[in-house]
């Protein structure tokens, strides 16, 4: 049990479907943060969440859009995907604003998405 | 901007030997942290080490260690003693002072051999 749940853990869908990623931590964090993983590539920052405000989305496409109702909970929906959006997506969570977070992040085992 | 450079894809190891996985980095800062993380085919990224620039001092974890060469800007884990449960994706990154923001590196797939 690491602390930061991530579901499903995988997910197919088509480019016209709708769906949801689901995070959450029980470590009392108060910032989440959205990174995408692709083969041989850095992981992409995609959103952050401090105190639940939005404080960076790096240019992602806004067929991602996410959305952090409370400190525990972070979702990203998905909508009119394209292939190259087939990755694993990380969730991760840490103590923002303090030392806490020169701690590194805690990341869940995040959900395989493929794109057909 | 900050970048961090892992420059062995892949690496194999015969159990109970050591190996050394590298990393550089290239900032202006003068104090950050570094970090290793693990991931295994479980996908779940897992702390391994964390070394603070301002301390000299190469941080240990069992049977975990790091070269950290703050003038070279290389930042080197050193996994001693392998075993089979160590085969995992291993990533370098980078955090400043001060922010929150994680670079990271494109990963080294470590396999280690019976």
């Amino acid at each position: 049990e690491t602390g930061v749940t991530q579901t499903p853990r995988h997910l197919v869908m088509g480019m016209t479907n709708k769906k949801s990623l689901k995070c959450e931590q029980h470590l009392g964090h108060n910032a989440m943060y959205w990174y995408k993983q692709s083969a041989k590539k850095p992981l992409e920052l995609m959103f952050v969440y401090s105190l639940e405000e939005r404080v960076e989305n790096n240019s992602v496409p806004s067929r991602f859009s996410p959305e952090c109702p409370n400190s525990s909970h972070l979702f990203l929906h998905l909508h009119t995907l394209q292939p190259e959006d087939s990755a694993l997506y990380l969730c991760a969570s840490s103590q923002a604003g303090t030392a806490g977070g020169s701690y590194g992040y805690t990341f869940g085992s995040g959900t395989r998405l493929t794109v057909v | 901007a900050q970048t961090v450079t892992q420059s062995q894809p892949e690496m194999s190891v015969q159990e109970a030997e050591t190996v050394t996985l590298s990393c550089t980095y290239d900032t202006s800062e003068n104090n950050y942290y570094l970090f290793w993380y693990k991931q295994p085919p479980s996908r779940q990224m897992i702390l391994v080490i964390r070394q603070e620039a301002y301390k000299q001092q190469n941080a240990t974890e069992n049977r975990f260690s790091v070269n950290f060469q703050k003038a070279a800007k290389s930042f080197s884990l050193k996994i001693s003693d392998s075993q089979l449960g160590d085969t995992a994706m291993y990533f370098c990154a980078f955090m400043s002072w001060s922010g929150n923001q994680f670079y990271f590196g494109t990963g080294t797939s470590l396999t280690v051999i019976p």
